[in-house]
């Protein structure tokens, strides 16, 4: 069974840095192109970035912020998203997820993990 | 980027209850939109893809239909386990942007 697991949240102040990870298992993670989807509290769901799979490039596709980075280690099954210049609105749960595609070019996120916590605070 | 609308904002319904939910793009993205849910506390799951395609294991009571600038998402026949919120995204182009969301909570 493919699984997500997310960790590295936590309470951080403004101005800080925070790198999140995202272990898969249970399928091909070298195959999978991957996203980070962020929700505020009480909001609604935010696209974050994608990174294409190792063998289309292994570079991230889009994101909305130059402050987020993501980044794949393929050795260890693991997803990365790098938070730089945390502001308070960043303050949200992160998920990872596989973005696949399930016909053609149709792309969606059908792998999800529980998510991990950020709060930005002082 | 393309902005996604979802109406209503909310609505109440009660179990047997057929629910539509629209959920309209600013620009055509042909029919790449796909449909999520998500209830309290957990992470969301895939309902619908390429804007008809229904995922594995989701109970075909769930539907989708549309293409270019507006789509639905029907739920046939409600069930206690339904409720939820559901958001819309497409995947046409990035940033592949959701919409806002819809609660659906019983009546």
């Amino acid at each position: 069974e493919a699984r997500l697991v997310e960790s590295g949240g936590g309470l951080v102040k403004p101005g800080g840095s925070l790198r999140l990870s995202c272990v898969a298992s249970g399928f091909n993670f070298r195959n999978a192109w991957m996203s980070w989807v962020r929700q505020a509290p009480g909001k609604g769901l935010e696209w974050v970035g994608r990174i294409k799979s190792a063998a289309d490039g292994g570079t991230p596709d889009s994101s909305v912020n130059p402050r987020f980075i993501i980044s794949r280690d393929d050795s260890k099954d693991t997803l990365h998203l790098q938070i730089n210049g945390l502001k308070t609105e960043d303050t949200a749960v992160y998920y990872c997820a596989t973005d696949s595609p399930l016909i053609d070019y149709f792309y969606a996120m059908d792998v999800w993990g529980q998510g991990t916590t950020v709060t930005v605070s002082s | 980027d393309f902005q996604m609308t979802q109406s209503p904002s909310s609505l109440s319904a009660s179990v047997g209850d057929r629910v539509t939910v629209t959920c309209r793009a600013g620009q055509s993205i042909s029919g790449f939109l796909n449909w999520y849910q998500q209830k309290p506390g957990k992470a969301p799951r895939l309902l619908i893809y390429a804007a008809s395609s229904l995922q594995s294991g989701v109970p075909p009571r769930f539907s989708g239909s549309g293409s270019g600038t507006e789509f639905t998402l029907t739920i046939s026949n409600m069930q206690p386990e339904d409720f939820a919120v559901f958001f819309c995204q497409q995947s046409f182009s990035g940033p592949f942007t959701f919409g806002p969301g819809t609660r659906v909570d019983r009546k």
